[in-house]
């Protein structure tokens, strides 16, 4: 297994464009988690999936962002319109629920850069 | 959730130990002590956790006062691969609900000099 896998690594894009990123969890993972990660601040949690189910969504992901995880393995994150502001490294992790104190492993994540 | 404070800069020589303090005043009975750390340009990844007990892994130790209300993380030897943001996150014991998520801060950049 090669942990937590996302592409791109990086993606530039022009302001007003839409945007897509994929993430591969763990094989045996059901829960999939996004989070968005700016210069000096700690991970902020955006939204979580157990299995095709999207369990929870923060106040952060606005109605530009859209996270799916269709057949309850790999997931993807959209943002429509980007902004400069949406300017992050956007981080995925898996997990399995129910398991003793739940680790998240993370992938390497996706630096976005909104000219 | 409970919040945690952690410096947000510390420096340690190569070789020698490294306590990275945590306060949590806090503190809920059922919540776990979780850390994890961030080298450059990597994702978070996964420490070490306790309750009550002080805890040890091939990583690192997790020191926890008798109140809860603070902790300590040991890094025996630090190397300079061990440099990196450390992140201190309680988390509620009550696995497989709803708060699957973690917390993060800002954590403690530890730099390590030859």
């Amino acid at each position: 297994d090669t942990g937590v896998s996302q592409n791109p690594r990086h993606k530039i894009t022009k302001r007003g464009q839409n945007v897509t990123f994929r993430c591969d969890p763990i094989s045996e993972h059901n829960r999939l988690y996004w989070y968005r990660q700016t210069l000096g601040q700690g991970p902020e949690f955006l939204t979580y999936f157990q299995n095709e189910a999207q369990l929870e969504k923060s106040r952060l992901l606005s109605d530009r962002f859209s996270a799916e995880r269709p057949k309850g393995s790999f997931s993807t994150l959209e943002i429509q319109r980007t902004e400069q502001g949406d300017s992050a490294m956007y981080l995925c992790a898996s997990s399995l629920a129910w398991t003793e104190h739940e680790k998240l492993f993370f992938g390497s994540g996706t630096q976005l850069s909104v000219l | 959730d409970a919040k945690t404070t952690q410096p947000n800069s510390m420096e340690s020589n190569e070789e020698e130990p490294v306590h990275l303090p945590c306060n949590h005043s806090t503190i809920s009975g059922t919540d776990y002590i979780h850390w994890y750390r961030q080298l450059p340009s990597q994702g978070p990844e996964y420490v070490i956790h306790g309750l009550t007990s002080n805890v040890n892994n091939r990583m690192a130790s997790l020191a926890i006062a008798e109140d809860r209300k603070s902790s300590t993380l040991i890094l025996h030897r630090a190397t300079l691969r061990d440099a990196a943001v450390y992140y201190c996150i309680l988390r509620d014991g009550d696995y497989g609900g709803s708060q699957g998520n973690l917390i993060f801060g800002k954590g403690t950049k530890l730099s390590v000099k030859p």
